[in-house]
């Protein structure tokens, strides 16, 4: 069965410095997302990427976030300048169709990260 | 911004019981989606809804679009059911997610 990987399982960083998560949809997927899970706190809508372009992103993705999806495979999460709030487990996910209307999200298994 | 709420927060069950899972939500939505949250942490889309209710094996989830509401049952609880439950809703093209409900289904 098909599935979202994501890449790595679980990162340790120092504040101050850029991180990069990887993920690779499910490869006839069109609709990409990432999201975050503070522990103990419920999961939050970070972005939407759409035709090598975000098309929706909440209020926690400001600057220091960015998406790019740089080889028609990967789709990347970075994070300029870790702070120790960005600890959380980030999710990856993708669809076949706009969310909202038909589509059912395929996640993967997530990517913790530890900002010290 | 959409307002949503789960309840229970924690629900223990015996193996066989009936379970319901309700979720509410402050503004009207486009489609309301039904996640499962392993305790590894991993999430699986168990229902996506627009209207009315759908059904997968021992799962039942419904929707009522005018009170602004949606229920998950699982009929027959069995311990591999353990796990968090969460409803997210799609707003204005984002997610809003509520904060689960962690459910443990006891042999």
């Amino acid at each position: 069965e098909p599935e979202v990987t994501q890449t790595p399982s679980h990162q340790v960083t120092q504040m101050g410095q850029e991180v990069i998560l990887r993920c690779v949809p499910i490869s006839n997927h069109l609709y990409f997302y990432w999201y975050r899970q503070i522990l103990g706190q419920k999961v939050e809508f970070l972005v939407s990427f759409y035709n090598n372009e975000i098309s929706e992103k909440s209020e926690i993705f400001d600057d220091q976030f960015s998406v790019e999806r740089p080889d028609g495979s990967n789709f990347t999460l970075k994070i300029r300048s870790t702070k120790l709030e960005d600890s959380a487990m980030y999710f990856c996910a993708s669809s076949d169709s706009i969310v909202f209307r038909t589509g059912e999200l395929f996640f993967g298994e997530g990517s913790r990260l530890t900002v010290l | 911004k959409n307002e949503v709420e789960q309840s229970p927060q924690n629900l223990t069950a015996q193996e066989g019981e009936f379970i319901t899972i309700n979720c509410s939500y402050s503004v009207g939505i486009s489609a309301l989606h039904w996640l499962q949250q392993h305790p590894g942490g991993g999430i699986v889309s168990l229902f996506m809804l627009s209207s009315g209710k759908k059904k997968h094996g021992r799962l039942i989830a419904t929707i009522n679009i005018q009170e602004k509401h949606s229920s998950l049952h699982i009929t027959a609880s069995h311990p591999r059911d353990s796990a968090v439950y969460i409803c997210a809703v799609v707003f204005g093209n984002q997610f809003y997610f509520g904060t689960g409900t962690s459910l443990t289904v006891i042999p």
